[in-house]
């Protein structure tokens, strides 16, 4: 069955510091990876994903992440954050072989302190 | 293209009461998602339809809980009785259907709140 887990439900960093955000999957297939943002009061928006292509993966606002099959991560980071990441941060994966059925992870909420 | 459209925004009802929730998906949408997100228990899928066919309904917690989608533009989620323990926020959310990879997305959410 496939899983994610979110290492750390709030993590704070300063303005223009290096944003990780921790994510560990579990799959007995190749995973499809996604990590999806939440801005208060909104729904979900997709941040990127990873469908084996490449594993170094590039999204919207200068976010990034890294699948790594021997340590089954799929971290998220951005090299300086900026107040307006502030928001919760969802990874997620695709359950079984599911169109679209995500299963995600806790989220991390991620704050920005000036 | 306005989005996933759900409405209300928020609700707030009795312990008891019938509770519709709705959902309009993006046009063109053939996958629609009904999600429910509550602090304990983090994003759960309840239900998704695939051309307005329920494929997986396993999410859905009881059989108080029923959701339809009469056509390709509109699909309600229903509790009747509610209680308090329903309480959380609803999201929908749609895509193609084309590939499994493909983004979901979704609506603002329904905040409902049973007393």
């Amino acid at each position: 069955a496939q899983s994610v887990t979110q290492l750390g439900s709030h993590v704070s960093v300063s303005e223009g510091a290096l944003v990780l955000l921790r994510c560990n999957y579990s799959s007995s297939v190749p995973p499809y990876l996604f990590w999806y943002v939440q801005y208060p009061n909104q729904g979900l928006q997709l941040l990127l994903k990873y469908t084996s292509a490449a594993t170094l993966v590039k999204g919207i606002n200068g976010f990034e992440a890294e699948f790594k099959k021997s340590e089954t991560s799929f971290h998220l980071t951005k090299p300086s954050a900026h107040m307006s990441d502030a928001a919760e941060y969802f990874c997620a994966v695709i359950k079984g072989g599911s169109q679209g059925n995500l299963i995600f992870g806790k989220g991390t909420k991620l704050s920005v302190k000036p | 293209d306005a989005g996933v459209i759900q409405s209300p925004r928020h609700e707030v009802t009795e312990m008891g009461q019938e509770v519709t929730l709705r959902c309009k998906p993006i046009s063109g949408h053939n996958s629609l998602f009904w999600y429910r997100q509550t602090m304990m228990r983090g994003l759960e899928l309840l239900i998704y339809f695939n051309n307005n066919v329920p494929i997986d309904d396993s999410g859905m917690p009881e059989d108080r809980f029923s959701a339809k989608m009469p056509n390709a533009s509109f699909s309600t989620l229903k509790i009747q009785p509610s209680e308090p323990r329903d309480s959380a926020v609803y999201f929908c959310a749609s895509s193609t259907g084309q590939l499994r990879s493909e983004k979901l997305f979704f609506g603002s959410g329904t905040q409902l709140s049973v007393l």
